[in-house]
């Protein structure tokens, strides 16, 4: 599946580092979304964006910055993270904004030390 | 905030065995999905569910929506190693956003 692509798929960074999240999704979609996924608990839902505009901050702290230049790419800034941050990230796409089927990415599993 | 609540958070099978997942949400649901995910992938979306009291069928896949759209259910008959992985629901109020439930994690026992 090649749909929705996130690089890089793996990432050990120190707190004092600085790193991006890259997604791209070749679906012709409107919505992009970034989400982080934790063990045993729900998927987290932190930034959305339709049409290139941000519609959802789920209060994500600011050491999260998203980016979406275009409705294909999506990136996520990362800056002095904690070790708490430490979790897999995904991104997803859907046709619109909304309660649609959304299409996810393979993740990011970020390690910080 | 609306919640919805997925149990048991895992179950372990003999293969051959049925599984069953529930989700419960605190408040009426527009819809809901359905998806899977598989050890170290992540997750595909299997099904949605529109209509109170609706019933899908996907081979040896069995959803359901409730009367009251506040719950759903996902059942698997006689269970096969390709069918290990987490099963999570996702429903909507009518608002933008997906409510996930934690997932269950369906184990097949040697």
């Amino acid at each position: 599946e090649t749909g929705v692509t996130q690089t890089p798929r793996h990432l050990v960074m120190g707190m004092t580092n600085k790193k991006s999240l890259k997604c791209e999704q070749h679906l012709g979609h409107n919505a992009m979304y970034w989400y982080k996924q934790s063990a045993k608990k729900p998927l987290e839902l932190m930034f959305v964006y339709n049409f290139k505009e941000q519609t959802e901050n789920n209060s994500v702290p600011s050491r999260f910055s998203p980016e979406c230049p275009n409705s294909s790419h999506l990136f996520l800034h990362l800056h002095t993270l904690q070790p708490e941050d430490s979790a897999l990230y995904l991104c997803a796409s859907s046709p619109r904004w909304g309660p649609n089927e959304q299409f996810f990415g393979p993740g990011t599993r970020l390690t910080v030390l | 905030g609306q919640q919805v609540m997925q149990i048991p958070q895992y179950q372990h099978v003999q293969e051959g065995e049925d599984f069953t997942t529930y989700c419960n949400s605190s408040t009426t649901l527009s819809n809901i999905q359905w998806y899977k995910q598989r050890p170290g992938g992540h997750p595909v979306f299997l099904i949605q569910l529109v209509k109170s009291g609706e019933v899908k069928k996907q081979k040896r896949l069995t959803f359901q929506f409730g009367e009251a759209k506040k719950n759903s259910s996902l059942h698997i008959t006689a269970t096969q190693t390709t069918d290990v992985g987490t099963y999570f629901c996702a429903g909507s109020d009518g608002n933008y956003q997906l409510i996930w439930g934690a997932g269950t994690k369906l184990i097949i026992k040697p």
